[in-house]
């Protein structure tokens, strides 16, 4: 059975840093492509970075783009999402997903969430 | 503004079908890109509901259909029933912006 456990959430300052993760379990996770998606209090789905298989591409959504990182341990299992510079509008609970690469891609599992709190 | 456009809201009796609008654009939907759906009960992660414009995932009913024309897509659920109450997002992919959501639709099952 696939599962997607993400971790790290929290309530951190306006500027600060917060590292999430997710543990991959149920598939050979370094066989595909892994993304965040993330969804404001009482607001839709918006997704965040895409990292392929090796960690060689990564994608982000402009309004993060080089102030969030990407990452991921295929020997853990493990997907990793650095985030600096949290504005307010980062709050939002964030969702692990694995991405399937079609004609475009779509997401087919997905975690928990975590939920992350910008705020002082 | 979301790149995708959904209706707000939906409602039905018990019993009725109801669709749900997804409308892109010539850089998304209407450059051929799949269009998948997601339902996401109250409280809990989103779920995929159909992957590529028209195909459900093991254990999906079949009361749950898609389809696609042009620059525009539709989610159709027959036989509404209770536990369907939910939000629902399409998702595609942006030739400019990879990818993207519906704002999402709250369906109400009266």
């Amino acid at each position: 059975e696939v599962q997607l456990a993400e971790s790290g959430g929290g309530l951190v300052q306006p500027g600060g840093s917060l590292r999430l993760s997710c543990a991959a379990s149920g598939f050979t996770f370094s066989n595909h492509w892994m993304s965040w998606v993330r969804q404001a209090p009482g607001k839709g789905l918006e997704w965040v970075a895409n990292i392929k298989q090796d960690g060689s591409e990564k994608y982000y959504v402009a309004s993060v783009r080089g102030r969030f990182t990407i990452s991921r341990d295929n020997a853990q299992n493990s997907l990793y999402l650095q985030m600096n510079s949290l504005r307010a509008e980062d709050t939002a609970v964030y969702y692990c997903a694995r991405l399937v690469e079609v004609n475009g891609y779509y997401f087919d599992y997905w975690g928990q969430g975590t939920l992350v709190t910008v705020s002082s | 503004q979301s790149v995708l456009t959904q209706p707000p809201s939906v409602s039905g009796a018990p019993g009725q079908r109801v669709t749900i609008s997804c409308t892109g654009s010539s850089s998304n939907i209407g450059a051929g890109y799949d269009v998948h759906w997601y339902q996401q009960l109250p409280g809990t992660a989103p779920k995929l509901l159909i992957y590529r414009d028209t195909n459900r995932p093991s254990g999906v009913p079949d009361r749950f259909s898609g389809s696609k024309s042009g620059t525009s897509a539709s989610l159709a659920i027959t036989g509404l029933q209770a536990e369907d109450e939910a939000d629902y997002y399409c998702q595609s992919y942006d030739s400019g912006l990879s990818g993207v959501f519906g704002g999402g639709t709250k369906l109400t099952v009266l």
